[in-house]
């Protein structure tokens, strides 16, 4: 059964710091697909960032990149030059590339940007 | 980007009541589309995949006759709790995505449900 793991309940990170939160999974797919969401107090979950199994590079959108550590099942999401609008959950998750691709989230990391 | 529209986003009703939530894929079709349940400060727990025109395929514990999902057309999936008691009170958040595969699930802004 696929499992992810945030060891980090809570982050505190100052204004335009990086701050990486961490995510280790579990899987014996070959093939399946690493998300990260932004889980803002109002409660929708906005899609960050991708990475699939066999993506060679580590993906990144803006401000967002994933270290993708293939070898140590882990996934950490790197937010580069926090702004305080990026307080919120922060979900990872991994979804297995057969059937009806389902997604198993982690328990999440509320990350607190401070001025 | 993709757009699912849920609705409504807060729900408050007396026990015994039965409610309808609406998920919708406004700018794609939605071949798939997955409901969650999430209780205050835990993570999403999925509840059941949905595909246009066949049953639901609901997880290990969750009552289908307790939550009936409808997904009849390819934008537009329904979840109703019937019979609903102060136990089923919870954020409900939908989810939907299209045929290509590998692609992100788009989700809806969720509904807050609570029964007195």
């Amino acid at each position: 059964a696929q499992k992810i793991t945030q060891t980090q309940p809570g982050m505190f990170v100052q204004e335009k710091e990086a701050v990486t939160l961490d995510c280790t999974y579990d899987t014996s797919d070959q093939s399946y697909g690493l998300f990260w969401y932004k889980q803002p107090s109002s409660g929708e979950m906005i899609f960050l960032i991708y990475q699939g199994s066999y993506d060679e590079q580590n993906a990144t959108e803006g401000r967002y990149s994933l270290n993708f550590q293939k070898a140590r099942k882990s996934a950490n999401l790197v937010i580069s030059a926090s702004q305080l609008g990026d307080s919120a959950m922060y979900f990872c998750a991994m979804r297995e590339d057969t059937g009806f691709q389902k997604l198993v989230f982690g328990t999440g990391t509320r990350l607190l940007v401070s001025p | 980007g993709a757009v699912v529209s849920q609705h409504p986003s807060w729900v408050i009703c007396k026990s015994g009541t039965s409610v309808k939530i609406e998920c919708r894929s406004l700018d794609f079709q939605a071949t798939t589309m997955f409901w969650y349940r999430q209780f205050p400060k835990q993570s999403l727990m999925l509840m059941a995949t949905s595909n246009e025109g066949s049953k639901a395929t609901y997880e290990q514990g969750v009552e289908k006759d307790k939550f009936l999902i409808n997904h009849a057309s390819l934008t537009l999936s329904t979840l109703t709790v019937t019979s609903a008691h102060p136990e089923d009170s919870s954020f409900y958040i939908c989810s939907a995505m299209g045929a290509r595969r590998n692609q992100p699930q788009h989700f809806g802004d969720g509904t807050r449900l609570s029964i007195l």
